[in-house]
């Protein structure tokens, strides 16, 4: 079965460079969710998606910002990297009418 | 803003014994789902509650939701050693936003 994609899968930056993480959802998903987990952190929840229209919005730093594309695949863009960026970014989809999310391999992000 | 706490943090068993891990919302939960992070792994979902007393089981797993949507629990009988991971509740407010709040997590750790 199908599952979620990011990309990339790792990625280095310098403080204040940016980086953007693209999200493919399961197809036929409408909602996508963006989470930051830290190291031994739970996925903290940044911000959603559904039918194209942010839906909902979480601890999200001014700096990032994102949106979903009219094939319903995601992007985070996230500006001014500092060290604390560091983690753990996991995109999830779930079907029309359903909580369950299906949660892709993420992308690790280092900030050096 | 909604806190979900889950006890312990950390559980070491020996293989075969019994594991539970409690979570505690804040707020009372419109439902509450469970998932499964395998080391170095995603998240994964095991199952969604909705009713207020609802018991589900799934082979040697048991999941309660509380009367009162506000706390819930998973029970592994008879644990294997691939049932190490990190247990994570989400709740879902049952006022306002869909957002999921992620529990703290339980990591379980197997001793063969």
């Amino acid at each position: 079965a199908a599952g979620v994609i990011q990309s990339p899968r790792h990625l280095i930056k310098e403080k204040r460079e940016t980086a953007t993480l693209k999200c493919y959802p399961i197809p036929r998903h409408d909602t996508v969710y963006w989470y930051q987990q830290g190291p031994g952190q739970d996925p903290q929840f940044l911000i959603s998606f559904y039918e194209k229209m942010q839906s909902d919005k979480g601890s999200i730093p001014d700096r990032f910002s994102a949106q979903q594309f009219s094939d319903y695949h995601s992007e985070l863009n996230m500006s001014s990297l500092e060290l604390g960026d560091s983690a753990l970014y996991f995109c999830a989809s779930s079907r029309p009418s359903s909580h369950e999310q299906y949660f892709g391999p993420g992308t690790r992000l280092t900030v050096t | 803003g909604q806190q979900v706490m889950q006890i312990p943090q950390y559980q070491h068993v020996q293989e075969g014994e019994d594991f539970t891990t409690y979570c505690n919302s804040s707020t009372t939960l419109s439902n509450i789902q469970w998932y499964k992070q395998r080391p170095g792994g995603h998240p994964v979902f095991l199952i969604q509650l909705v009713k207020s007393g609802e018991v589900k089981k799934q082979k040697r797993l048991t999941f309660q939701f509380g009367e009162a949507k506000k706390n819930s629990s998973l029970h592994i009988t008879a644990t294997q050693t691939t049932d190490v991971g990190t247990y994570f509740c989400a709740g879902r407010a049952i006022f306002g936003n869909e957002k999921l709040t992620f529990g703290t997590g339980t990591r379980l750790t197997i001793i063969p």
